[in-house]
């Protein structure tokens, strides 16, 4: 089944305690994205890959880190989370960048940071 | 900047009462315009990819039109399992994507 997986799902964390979320798809999509989604403020993009070792930030890119290091996985890394960082994060995936192809989105992972 | 705004933020129809959501963009050089429908808990899911202003898709009950400005989302005789937060989203020039904030609907029976 084509998919775009995130683990954790969940995860309650205290401040400074470094974290990572994986992401993994199994469609061979070129293109990867992170995105936190906040009440009232939508879906905002963190950081984006266009391929192997091309990553760019997104609007909101500060306390975070991202690597792609093979196709199929993009991991988001806090590497001193603090609370302003509590929120619903989604990894997605599409075939290429470009506005081309729509993105196929992960289950999503609810982070709270005390 | 680009920036994508959606009205109204919530609706609520009755079952069988057809509406519109609205998404108004500001993008340079829009490459794609996006539909999405999020359920409670759950990642977004595609509906439907605009490019060029006067294209329409259907999809069901949902009809997408896009205007150099707009787009809109058309629901016809709605049923209760229409319900749930639809997103618009546009790329530009860049590699973004851009979300706006999303109207909640919500279809009572």
């Amino acid at each position: 089944e084509a998919q775009v997986t995130q683990n954790p799902r969940y995860l309650i964390t205290v401040t400074g305690k470094k974290l990572t979320v994986t992401c993994s798809q199994n469609m061979n999509h070129e293109y990867m994205s992170w995105y936190r989604q906040d009440p009232g403020l939508g879906l905002r993009q963190i950081y984006y890959s266009m391929n192997v070792e091309v990553t760019d930030k997104g609007d909101v890119p500060e306390g975070y880190k991202v690597s792609r290091k093979e196709k199929r996985n993009f991991p988001l890394i806090l590497e001193s989370p603090s609370p302003n960082q509590t929120s619903l994060y989604f990894c997605a995936s599409s075939l290429t960048g470009g506005g081309e192809n729509e993105q196929f989105f992960g289950p999503g992972t609810r982070l709270t940071v005390l | 900047e680009d920036q994508v705004t959606q009205s109204p933020e919530a609706l609520r129809l009755q079952e069988g009462e057809s509406s519109s959501l609205n998404c108004s963009y500001t993008v340079s050089g829009l490459r794609g315009l996006f539909w999405y429908r999020q359920d409670p808990g759950k990642g977004p899911e595609f509906l439907f990819t605009l490019y060029s202003a006067g294209e329409e898709k259907e999809k069901e009950r949902l009809k997408a039109t896009l205007t150099k400005k707009e787009s809109f989302l058309h629901i016809t005789a709605p049923k209760p399992e229409d319900s749930a937060t639809y997103l618009c989203a546009t790329q530009g020039g860049s590699e973004k994507l851009v979300f706006g904030k999303g109207t909640k609907l919500t279809v009572n029976p």
